[in-house]
């Protein structure tokens, strides 16, 4: 079965701009995470969403925002983007809260510059 | 901060069992222990997990203490695409919405 897709893979935008993620997660998956990765801070968690319901958000700026659709798919949002936010942006979805795992995408790598 | 602690690297001889110590000395008795594992510019591939017993799947097997403090993740026959990051990972079962909160994870190298 097809898993779990991001798109754009890579994108390069100007600081101040805004920029629109996507995750289009495993057929029949509910839920789904997204997590930021740098080389500095590692992986961290940004929200998940459950039925287009937002369950937890991690501790980033109100610049991050997202949201579910009714088929699942997600978006995330990041606007005024500065330097910092460079960075690889994963979408993980799952069947049951992770309970028995969480699939991640391959992730989309935005630059800031 | 992650409940969990990781050797920062470890060495493997391919064809040779990978073992991947991990530290959980806080884990609560509703916690479970999870392994992902990251390959170079890849996201995180859900390895195992397991709550007291044993367990073992087509990648891995999973050694847990008795007293649940510590654990152990075999890749029995380590070859060259082992080479990750792995990250362990304890968390409730039923904490649906929960996020997993990664560490820094153990950089296996495994050569020939």
């Amino acid at each position: 079965k097809a898993g779990v897709t991001q798109t754009p893979r890579y994108l390069i935008k100007t600081r101040g701009q805004q920029v629109t993620l996507s995750c289009s997660p495993i057929s029949g998956h509910r839920s789904v995470s997204w997590y930021q990765q740098t080389p500095g801070q590692g992986l961290q968690f940004l929200f998940e969403y459950f039925s287009e319901t937002q369950r937890n958000k991690g501790n980033f700026p109100g610049r991050f925002s997202g949201r579910q659709f009714s088929n699942s798919r997600s978006e995330m949002n990041v606007s005024t983007l500065e330097l910092g936010d460079s960075a690889l942006y994963l979408c993980a979805s799952s069947l049951a809260g992770g309970t028995y795992g969480y699939t991640f995408g391959s992730g989309t790598r935005l630059t800031v510059v | 901060d992650a409940k969990t602690t990781q050797p920062t690297s470890m060495d493997c001889a391919e064809g040779r069992a990978a073992n991947l110590p991990c530290n959980h000395s806080t884990i609560s008795g509703n916690e479970y222990v999870y392994w992902y594992r990251q390959i170079h510019s890849q996201g995180p591939q859900y390895i195992i997990h397991g709550l007291k017993n044993n367990e073992t799947n087509e990648m891995a097997s999973l050694i847990i203490t008795e007293d649940r403090k510590s654990s152990t993740l075999i890749l029995p026959h380590a070859t060259l695409r082992d080479t990750a990051v792995y990250y362990c990972i304890v968390r409730g079962i039923n904490q649906a919405g929960t996020a997993l909160i990664f560490g820094k994870g153990t950089t296996l190298s495994v050569s020939s």
